[in-house]
């Protein structure tokens, strides 16, 4: 099994629907969740980073922890073509010194006007 | 603007020849990071270093070198070992305790002709 699994899509939505982006993983002493954004031909950007289990929100984007699930999600409201990207989530066990994160494949995510 | 700058942007290399690809970063981030990208492989770990004069192999190192003589460079020399170059590469750098995830640069398309 591997440490993180990501569904690869490709997902293809309509504009303006909620986009519901997922990863699961085996290691349960990862505390520490982010999702990268990339755009076509370029590096990842930092989208989302949480700490522990919970929710956290940035707009339109929400993040959701479940530590005892092993389950992280990212939700997109109102979704925008501008959106339309690969979607890598990414997880560590420490913040600490020299932590070393863990990546998804990614999910292809397109937002269709 | 801080960031990390890969170079070139592009790059070709005949069957039999070493390549170097650039990458400088101005975060004063003691970790530096090598990945490779192939369409539904994610991110694959080349080299890392976490400190200068230090650098430890990935889960893919064969065919590949580093060097990290300068906190702000981590250039990567693919060889002619390197049986399948042709791929997108990714330069990431970290602080080494942190709460922010990675920093990426923009790639590099590595093409063999």
């Amino acid at each position: 099994q591997k440490e993180v699994e990501q569904d690869p899509g490709p997902l293809s939505v309509p504009e303006g629907a909620i986009v519901s982006l997922n990863c699961t993983y085996s290691n349960s002493a990862f505390q520490y969740f982010m999702w990268y954004r990339q755009y076509s031909r370029k590096g990842p950007e930092l989208l989302m980073y949480t700490y522990s289990s919970g929710n956290k929100e940035d707009g339109r984007f929400t993040a959701q922890v479940d530590k005892s699930s092993k389950y992280i999600s990212l939700f997109i409201r109102d979704s925008q073509p501008s959106d339309s990207a690969t979607y890598l989530c990414a997880m560590s066990e420490s913040g600490g010194s020299n932590y070393k994160l863990t990546f998804g494949k990614g999910t292809l995510l397109t937002v269709n006007p | 603007d801080g960031g990390i700058t890969q170079s070139p942007k592009y790059l070709f290399r005949k069957e039999g020849q070493n390549v170097t690809l650039s990458c400088e970063q101005n975060l004063n981030h003691d970790a530096m990071y090598w990945y490779r990208q192939d369409p539904g492989q994610g991110l694959r770990l080349i080299y890392y270093s976490q400190i200068v004069n230090d650098f430890q192999k990935g889960d893919i190192a064969e065919g590949y070198s580093v060097s990290r003589e300068k906190k702000e460079s981590f250039p990567l020399t693919v060889t002619s070992a390197q049986k399948n170059p042709t791929a997108f590469y990714l330069c990431a750098s970290s602080a080494r305790v942190s709460n922010y995830g990675y920093t990426f640069g923009s790639g590099t398309r590595l093409t063999v002709v």
